[in-house]
């Protein structure tokens, strides 16, 4: 099946430092991918769509200049925690479909990047 | 506003069967979706439903009653591997994922 990979797993950085995370489909194009954050005990929450070629479309709530996502190709997508503080360290989860295989909106995820910023 | 509720945790024997429900309220519906997650890893998908129903995939399956907003998954002849959060989410009319907080599944021997 497809495979969304996720890099790096684990993270951990100094408060006011930024961290990027890789989200790769490895045997498909997505034109779209999502970014989830999820804490401790709560369900996923989606922080943006990110859109091969064009600005990401971000959630309410969700701080655009502090979360940076890049979807330069269709198998890349980014995400980048710009001044990293406590209160961001969460488990961020990429997803992507593949339209040539799966049920309708079947979502693949990578295997989740746990950031603990000090 | 949008809701989907699934219970918080859940207990059964290896071996045994166990039913986890669901039910939604949401601004238009494409098709209900369960994942399941190991502590610590991402989903996993398991199931989709759009029509009303029983799926069934080996010992999993999976109910849907559009009328009722509800939804079962259902675990059969339970393996301490089973033991995971069982996540419900509902795609709206906008085809945006809604997601359940999850359901603890805890096996025991």
């Amino acid at each position: 099946g497809a495979v969304v990979s996720q890099h790096p797993s684990w993270v951990i950085c100094k408060s006011g430092t930024s961290v990027k995370i890789e989200c790769r489909s490895l045997d498909f194009q997505a034109t779209t991918m999502f970014w989830y954050r999820q804490f401790p005990k709560q369900s996923l929450m989606l922080m943006a769509t990110s859109n091969e070629g064009s600005k990401a479309t971000y959630e309410q709530g969700v701080e655009k200049d502090k979360f940076l996502i890049n979807h330069a190709s269709l198998t890349l997508s980014t995400l980048t925690v710009t001044s990293a503080h406590p209160e961001d360290s969460s488990f961020y989860i990429c997803s992507a479909r593949d339209p040539g295989t799966g049920d309708v909106g079947e979502l693949f995820f990578g295997e989740g990047s746990r950031l603990t910023v000090l | 506003g949008q809701n989907i509720d699934q219970p918080t945790e859940m207990t059964a024997t290896e071996g045994a069967i166990v039913q986890i429900n669901c039910t939604y309220q949401t601004s238009g519906f494409n098709g209900l979706f369960w994942y399941q997650q190991h502590a610590g890893e991402a989903p996993t998908f398991l199931s989709y439903n759009v029509l009303d129903g029983l799926e069934e995939k080996g010992r999993f399956s999976s109910f849907l009653s559009r009328s009722k907003g509800y939804s079962y998954l259902l675990l059969k002849e339970l393996q301490m591997k089973d033991s995971a959060s069982y996540l419900c989410a509902v795609m709206d009319s906008n085809y945006q994922l809604i997601w359940g907080a999850g359901t603890k599944l805890i096996i025991k021997p």
